[in-house]
């Protein structure tokens, strides 16, 4: 069983579209967070949550949202996407704060807008 | 904001020969992290140092946290093609840690 998982795996999309990428984790961990990989392998925290709690919100641009429907899972929905946005999106959950335990990554969205 | 620097980015070496990557803080952390990813891969989970001057050792791996906490290193002995990756380090509070930009090795056979 994959310990975190997210979906799609890849994602081509033309500017302006709307799209979302989902992850769930099977931990029972508390914190969830979507960290942004750019291409030269710069990872940066985007969204951190804490009991489907918000608690940490990066300067990311408003047309990402963050959703946390219960706090297994933690959805991110981009809108008007730019050509900026291309990176691969991680998904990862930790039991507490990610200072105090190990994070757990999904395998990753490799997110293309063309 | 916390800014943690990682140097060299990039390091080719030969098969066998040794492996150090540097990580440093402006300012003094709670703790510190290292993944590696393996190319085309997700960040794995390596180690935590949390104590001022603490050294862990994992088989080739031996992960040092500085007197000061401000800086950790990450050494390998006798690299494998195996050990191929980025290598990241992490350090900051305990709800939020800040990534290094991770040095890239490359293990010539």
């Amino acid at each position: 069983d994959t310990a975190v998982s997210q979906t799609p795996k890849y994602l081509v999309t033309q500017m302006g579209n709307d799209k979302s990428i989902k992850c769930e984790q099977n931990l029972g961990h508390d914190t969830m967070y979507w960290y942004k990989q750019d291409s030269k392998k710069f990872l940066k925290i985007m969204f951190s949550y804490n009991n489907k709690e918000l608690i940490i919100n990066e300067t990311v641009p408003n047309r990402f949202s963050p959703k946390s429907p219960d706090k297994a899972h933690l959805n991110l929905h981009i809108n008007s996407l730019e050509l900026g946005d291309s990176a691969v999106y991680f998904c990862a959950s930790s039991q507490r704060g990610i200072g105090y335990t190990e994070a757990f990554f999904g395998q990753g969205t490799r997110l293309t807008v063309v | 904001g916390q800014q943690v620097m990682q140097i060299p980015q990039y390091q080719h070496v030969q098969e066998g020969e040794d492996f150090t990557t540097y990580c440093n803080s402006s300012t003094t952390l709670s703790n510190i992290q290292w993944y590696k990813q393996r190319p085309g891969g997700h960040p794995v989970f390596l180690i935590q140092l949390v104590k001022s001057g603490e050294v862990k050792k994992q088989k080739r791996l031996t992960f040092q946290f500085g007197e000061a906490k401000k800086n950790s290193s990450l050494h390998i002995t006798a690299t494998q093609t195996t050990d191929v990756g980025t290598y990241f380090c992490a350090g900051g509070g305990y709800q939020k840690v800040t990534f290094g930009i991770g040095t890239k090795l490359q293990v010539i056979p």
